[in-house]
C-alpha cells in the first residue's frame, strides 16, 4: 500500500527565507505526486503536481518541487517565503497506473512565517 | 458551479444522532470522493464515485458510515449513531475522473460530536 510521510509536522521561518518541506512516499511504481495548500477554513488547493518527465516541476505562488526517485522523496520550495504563505502543506501520492486518482495524504507540515 | 461545495460548514450534533453531509460538485465532473480530516492529521480516503460504475467503498472505517449519489451530481455523505471519534472535518472533492485529474476540494464541514 502506498504512504506518504511527512516529517516536519510544524516549521516557523522568517518572512524573506528561503523555505523547505520535506515529503517522503512509499510505492512500488512510478508515483503521481502532490503538494496541496490548506489556509484556516478553506478547502485544500493544488500547489503543483508530477506524472512524468522533468522532475523539477514549477507551481503557483512561487513554489516548486523535485522528484527524486532514489529518495523517494518530493520535496517542496520557495527560495523566498511571504507571509501569506503560512498556512498547512500537504504532500500527496496517487497510485499511477489505476483508472482513478485516489490519493494517499501524509499528516501536513504547518508553516508559521515570522514577519 | 463555480467550485465544489459543502453544507453545512459547521454541524454539531450530539452522540448517537444521525448527520447528512452534502457535497455538490463541480459541473461536469464525472469523479467524487470523500476525505476525513482528524485534527491534527492528513486526509483519509474515505469512498469514491465515478458516473454509474459501483463506487469504491474502501475507506469508510465503518457501517455506520454511507454515501449516496446520483448520477453525476450531488452526493450525500451519512453518518449513521454518531460517536465522538466521528469529530473531524469531512472533505468532499471531484475531478474528470482520469488518474492525472486534478482534485478539487470543497472548504469542508467540521463536525463535531457531543
Amino acid at each position: 500500500a502506498q504512504s506518504v510521510t511527512q516529517p516536519d509536522i510544524h516549521i516557523t521561518v522568517s518572512e524573506g527565507a528561503s523555505l523547505e518541506l520535506r515529503c517522503n512516499y512509499s510505492y512500488g511504481a512510478t508515483p503521481y505526486l502532490f503538494w496541496y495548500v490548506q489556509s484556516p477554513g478553506q478547502g485544500l488547493q493544488l500547489l503543483l503536481k508530477y506524472f512524468s518527465g522533468d522532475t523539477l516541476v514549477q507551481g503557483i505562488k512561487g513554489f516548486e518541487a523535485e522528484f527524486k526517485r532514489s529518495q523517494s522523496s518530493f520535496n517542496l520550495r520557495k527560495p523566498s517565503v511571504h507571509w501569506s504563505d503560512a498556512a498547512e502543506y500537504f504532500c500527496a501520492v496517487g497510485a499511477g497506473g489505476t483508472s482513478y486518482g485516489k490519493l494517499t495524504f501524509g499528516q501536513g507540515t504547518i508553516l508559521t512565517v515570522h514577519p | 458551479g463555480a467550485g465544489v461545495s459543502q453544507s453545512p460548514s459547521n454541524k454539531v450534533t450530539e452522540k448517537g444522532k444521525d448527520v447528512e453531509l452534502r457535497c455538490d460538485p463541480i459541473s461536469g465532473h464525472t469523479a467524487l470522493y470523500w476525505y476525513r480530516q482528524r485534527l491534527g492529521q492528513g486526509l483519509e480516503f474515505l469512498i469514491y464515485f465515478q458516473g454509474n460504475s459501483a463506487p469504491d467503498k474502501s475507506g469508510l472505517p465503518s457501517d455506520r458510515f454511507s454515501a449516496e449519489r446520483t448520477g453525476e451530481s450531488v452526493s450525500t455523505l451519512t453518518i449513521q449513531r454518531t460517536q465522538q471519534e466521528d469529530s473531524a472535518v469531512y472533505l468532499c472533492a471531484s475531478s474528470k475522473g482520469g488518474a492525472r485529474d486534478i482534485q478539487y476540494f470543497g472548504a469542508g464541514t467540521r463536525l463535531s460530536v457531543l
